[in-house]
């Protein structure tokens, strides 16, 4: 069972524009969603999260919604630049004494300039 | 700060070989992990450690062993290659359970030929 599937897989983007990436979920144990950005050859790093008790984060130009009732939570990235194309993860956490993060399929995003 | 350390960065390996791929953190986390990542796919969880001496096995750990003696170290060991190990394998740490922020490593991309 894929406990966290993301959408679209690929997705490119005009400079300036929104780039919207979507994560549902099963597991209603998970407490915790962040989102990682990933650029080639290197590891992820963390862009942005949130916690269950708020619907949304805005952090700059990333905008985290989260729906609990839907089990989903998408990343927003408004007017998107080149430097953003990268492969964006979710990675929801289970409420666990390893703090282990369980990684969506994966999101590679291009914006064109 | 050099953060999370990976070496080698590649490596090839012959099937039926082993080999160690070594991890280094020096920001005192007490929380390691090793992922793996095969192409176009998410990061899937091998083995974490919460602290020195304590390991556990995450999602895919068949074919794998750690060890962690140490606060700073987190070695993973191959004992006989096989080809469903070719992936790009990251180590990453994390403070612990309270901030759930990760730090990975740049990888080592390892072939089985």
């Amino acid at each position: 069972q894929q406990q966290v599937k993301q959408s679209p897989q690929s997705l490119i983007v005009q400079k300036g524009g929104i780039s919207i990436i979507n994560c549902a979920y099963e597991n209603t144990a998970f407490d915790y969603f962040p989102w990682y950005q990933q650029f080639p050859g290197k590891g992820p790093a963390l862009l942005i999260a949130i916690r269950p008790d708020v619907s949304e984060k805005k952090e700059g130009r990333f905008t985290i919604s989260f729906n609990k009732s839907a089990k989903q939570f998408s990343l927003h990235i408004m007017d998107s630049q080149p430097g953003d194309s990268a492969t964006y993860f979710c990675a929801p956490r289970v409420d666990n004494a390893g703090n282990m993060l369980t990684f969506g399929g994966g999101t590679r995003l291009m914006v064109k300039p | 700060n050099a953060g999370v350390t990976q070496t080698p960065k590649f490596r090839i390996l012959k099937i039926g070989q082993s080999m160690t791929l070594q991890c280094a953190q020096d920001m005192n986390h007490n929380y390691m992990y090793w992922y793996r990542q095969d192409p176009g796919m998410g990061l899937k969880l091998i083995y974490y450690s919460v602290g020195a001496g304590i390991t556990d096995k995450g999602e895919v750990p068949n074919g794998y062993n750690v060890s962690r003696s140490t606060t700073e170290d987190f070695p993973l060991r191959l004992e006989l290659a096989a080809p469903s190990q070719t992936s790009v394998y990251f180590c990453a740490s994390s403070p612990g359970r309270v901030e759930e922020k990760l730090f990975f490593g740049s990888g080592t991309q390892l072939s089985v030929l």
